[in-house]
């Protein structure tokens, strides 16, 4: 599965929109981007998922590039219990009798304040 | 039922100890995980389960012995630990036969050995 790069940590004022960068340049071509968030002491949460076109759920929105090499993961109106470790993991389809692996990253500490 | 549910939520055990870890979904996914996650560091794959079947072992010392006695439990059998697998233990699982999906994840057993 390709690597990813996120920032360490990032801020957001309540009430505003929270924009994850990921980058994920050694994609391919049948590999999703998966979004997961990890609040203090409970198990990680799934958010969202990807191929090619941008995404959108009831927890937020997921920006692909064209070339497909980064993505943003956008919470529209951050609260303060969005303030949590995000995870962006890339991975292979899997199907049958198969599996995938799921690797974690270092993710983006995000912070949203009052 | 879309839960995870890990039991128990906190262990303390000494190093002579046996103990045993475990995971319970009713979602019908045949796919289940174990994950290692050490304080501030991202969740680490142990073990995968498919139907009912090892598939993976991420090398883990044989003091962690994974069992799936079914298709709904997932429980791991812990004997002669050291402290340093402290550790937070995350239990997930997964459907299969999909192309993307998403892991549910449990909280997690906490556990300190002494």
């Amino acid at each position: 599965d390709a690597k990813t790069t996120q920032p360490p940590s990032m801020d957001c004022a309540e009430g505003r929109a929270a924009n994850l960068p990921c980058n994920h340049s050694t994609i391919s071509g049948n590999e999703y981007v998966y979004w997961y968030r990890q609040i203090h002491s409970q198990g990680p949460q799934y958010i969202i998922h990807g191929l090619k076109n941008n995404e959108t759920n009831e927890m937020a929105s997921l920006i692909i590039t064209e070339d497909r090499k980064s993505s943003t993961l956008i919470l529209p109106h951050a609260t303060l219990r969005d303030t949590a470790v995000y995870y962006c993991i890339v991975r292979g389809p899997a199907g049958g009798t198969s599996y995938g692996k799921l690797t974690f990253g270092q993710g983006t500490i995000l912070t949203v304040h009052p | 039922d879309t839960e995870v549910t890990q039991t128990p939520k906190h262990l303390v055990m000494g190093m002579t100890n046996k103990k045993s870890l475990k995971c319970e979904q009713h979602m019908g996914h045949r796919a289940m995980y174990w994950y290692k996650q050490k304080a501030k560091k991202p969740p680490e794959l142990m073990f995968v389960y498919s139907y009912e079947k090892l598939s993976i072992n991420e090398s883990v010392p044989s003091r962690f012995s994974p069992e799936c006695p079914n298709s709904s439990l997932l429980n791991l059998h812990l004997h002669a630990l050291q402290p340093e697998d402290s550790a937070l233990y995350l239990c997930a699982s997964s459907p299969t036969g999909v192309h993307n999906y998403g892991y549910t994840f449990g909280s997690g057993t906490r556990l300190t050995v002494v």
